[in-house]
């Protein structure tokens, strides 16, 4: 299976909001309600931020939000703070088998 | 409180195999509905799922990789291991071992991780 596609980079100020996509076929993002967000820290493990395309994992805050249409899911982070920096990536199921995006690097300015 | 720590050789010879142990606590691979997976993120790259063991011992692994790897797990010792022979320079990658749903395979905890360099 190939890479979801995402965004290489995304920026945003402090307070506003970014949205990154991930977009996949229809036999991963399309078929399945399974996509994960993981956000990674330089140096550091990925963190699980959304599951299942819209729960939040306890912890997280309330500011990542995600939603799918079709073959492409996203993360929305509102609110944006300086400690979102990060690395972000998708995950999609599909068939007995997880494929990861690209990742995208989102920069707050 | 679960965790998992990753262990094994920093180096590794191309053409040789790697064998790495994936330590945890806080739950159990004998409970139904208990998974890990090994993933890997070779320097400055995206991350790749490699293989997944989950509590009935079925195993399931990466289309691309699945003549290299094995996967298996140790429950009396709380350990999953994981082979990948004939190794390459392109396999330099820090690897990550992570507890895994076993609906829709998200990894909601995740060890430490341990780069593996593959070279003579």
């Amino acid at each position: 299976q190939s890479a979801l596609t995402q965004p290489a980079s995304v920026s945003g100020s402090p307070g506003q909001s970014i949205t990154i996509s991930c977009t996949g076929t229809s036999s991963d993002v399309g078929n399945y309600n399974y996509v994960s967000w993981y956000q990674q820290h330089p140096g550091k493990a990925p963190k699980l931020m959304i599951y299942d395309v819209i729960n939040r994992p306890s912890g997280v805050s309330n500011r990542f939000s995600g939603s799918k249409s079709g073959n492409t899911a996203s993360l929305t982070i509102s609110g944006l703070q300086a400690e979102d920096e990060a690395d972000y990536y998708c995950s999609s199921y599909t068939s007995s088998n997880t494929i990861f995006g690209g990742g995208t690097k989102l920069t707050v300015l | 409180q679960v965790t998992l720590r990753e262990s094994g050789p920093a180096l590794v010879k191309p053409t040789h195999t790697l064998t790495l142990t994936c330590t945890f606590s806080g739950f159990s691979l004998s409970t139904t509905g208990m998974c890990v997976s090994w993933i890997r993120q070779p320097p400055g790259k995206a991350l790749e799922w490699l293989a997944l063991i989950d509590w009935d011992d079925d195993k399931y692994y990466s289309t691309s990789l699945k003549t290299r790897l094995t996967i298996s797990m140790d429950t009396s010792k709380n350990q999953v291991v994981l082979i990948m022979t004939d190794m390459n320079p392109v396999d330099t990658a820090t690897y990550y071992c992570a507890r895994t749903d076993s609906s829709s395979w998200y990894f909601d905890y995740w060890g430490q991780g341990t780069l593996v360099t593959v070279s003579s």
